[in-house]
């Protein structure tokens, strides 16, 4: 099966900062690759779908990129309300995996 | 509105069973696969079982496979999950989700709120 690593698995910065979380899969799965956002005591959240595309409704200071292998999700200016931790998941094939998670606080 | 509204979590001793169900409305359900993703208290998400919209497809972490079972029942719009021997490794929030696509292979764009397994003597 195809694993997911996700990194750092925890970060800390200031509002306003430039922020980037890497996801690799140990196998090409083009671009199957979903992020998602769960704040503290809430439901994970999808907020980029086909590694780069915005879900409805999401700021525009989160983007994602990459395929194959290696991913990225970005926070163009980390705003309060983005306290949360971050999860990618390939989709190409099941087992749907995720990575282990990135906790963003400020 | 999609909606999904999971229920059937509770206490459990080691080696018990339980069967959660995950009611749906709000989508053309029988169109879309289904699955079952847990959280253990203070972990990140995994992935446990897939069922196709037809229900004839299914799939299962090696974690699961053997002990759990995924199915659906479209005339009532219901998912299910039917867990048997269950250990303390199976504590964790069950979520229901849906995907953006028909396909088992989706990001999950709707999930329901959760419900608590706890496997404790």
């Amino acid at each position: 099966d195809i694993q997911m690593t996700q990194s750092p698995s925890s970060l800390s910065a200031f509002v306003g900062d430039r922020v980037t979380i890497t996801c690799r899969a140990s196998q090409g799965i083009r671009n199957y690759l979903a992020w998602y956002q769960q704040k503290p005591g809430k439901v994970p959240k999808l907020l980029i779908f086909a590694a780069s595309t915005l879900q409805s409704g999401v700021p525009s200071r989160f983007s994602g990129s990459g395929s194959g292998t290696d991913f990225t999700l970005t926070i163009s200016s980390l705003q309060p309300e983005d306290v949360a931790t971050y999860f990618c998941q390939k989709y190409n094939s099941v087992p749907l995996s995720f990575g282990g998670g990135t906790k963003v606080e400020i | 509105e999609v909606q999904l509204v999971e229920s059937g979590g509770g206490l459990t001793q080691p080696g018990g069973s339980l069967r959660l169900s995950c009611a749906a409305s709000g989508f053309n359900y029988s169109n879309y696969a289904l699955n079952w993703v847990r959280q253990a208290p203070e972990k990140g998400l995994e992935w446990v079982s897939a069922i196709s919209g037809s229900g004839g497809g299914t799939f299962y972490a090696d974690s699961v496979k053997g002990r759990f079972t995924i199915s659906r029942d479209n005339s009532k719009n219901t998912l299910y999950l039917q867990m048997n021997s269950l250990g303390a490794e199976d504590t964790a929030v069950y979520y229901c989700a849906k995907g953006r696509s028909s396909g088992s292979e989706a990001a999950l764009n709707y999930w329901g709120q959760g419900t608590l397994v706890t496997v404790s003597s």
